[in-house]
């Protein structure tokens, strides 16, 4: 049961920027836990591709960005790429529940 | 850097149980925390518990916790996750993911390929 709220989808044109919001909750992010965020090619297993809020890891391009402030995230892509369409979530460690949350979600498109 | 390797595809009947694997290589086993994630077709992603092999016990989301078991075999590397009294709610990819170390708010660095689990009569 997803607790993090995030839109279904995002849509753009290539080379725009776009950002996916990540909406939680008092014993998530308002808890100040670490926002991690996740990329999901179609058919594949889920890549990590921020963690601790605004970090990427090696090999990430710096198109990708995360920032949050107070219950809520959100994962910036700048100049999209076609290869960029996937699935985006973010997760976050919640305290009532003792454990990982995901969010719904939120697919974007490259027009 | 671990690579994890997931047991293959499963088809089960209603009310049966399951046990997939998860096998660990290119790391030290011990310096991981495992998880168990899964997806519903067409679906989000959704955590279900979680295994420190150097320290157990497992631990479990509330959603879980009255039917599924998640182990760890020291001598072989490997992580299972036995689901039991299986629905077609059951039906989805089940994904092995770890943490660097043992802090469980830190992110799920490395994935397996994922197995699917077919719950049909």
């Amino acid at each position: 049961q997803s607790v993090l709220m995030q839109p279904p989808s995002v849509s753009g044109a290539p080379g725009q920027r776009i950002t996916i919001s990540c909406a939680g909750y008092s014993s998530n992010l308002g808890a100040l836990y670490d926002v991690h965020w996740y990329q999901q090619l179609p058919g594949a297993a889920p890549k990590l591709l921020i963690f601790g809020n605004t970090n990427r890891p090696s090999g990430v391009p710096d198109r990708f960005s995360g920032s949050r402030s107070g219950t809520s995230a959100s994962l910036a892509i700048t100049g999209l790429q076609a290869e960029d369409a996937a699935d985006y979530y973010c997760q976050a460690h919640d305290s009532l529940l003792k454990g990982y949350v995901f969010g719904t979600g939120t697919r974007v498109t490259v027009l | 850097q671990v690579q994890l390797v997931q047991s293959g595809a499963e088809l089960k009947k209603p009310g049966s149980s399951v046990k997939l694997s998860c096998k660990a290589s290119g790391g030290t086993f011990k310096t991981y925390t495992f998880n168990w994630v899964r997806q519903a077709p067409g679906q989000g992603l959704e955590w279900m518990g979680g295994i420190i092999p150097l320290f157990g016990p497992p631990f479990y989301a509330q959603d879980f916790q009255d039917r599924v078991t998640i182990t760890a075999d020291d001598s072989t590397s490997a992580v299972y996750m036995e689901l039991s009294s299986l629905t077609s709610d059951d039906t989805a990819v089940y994904y092995c993911a770890t943490v660097d170390g043992y802090n469980r708010e830190d992110p799920l660095r490395y994935w397996g390929q994922g197995t699917l689990v077919t719950v049909s009569s």
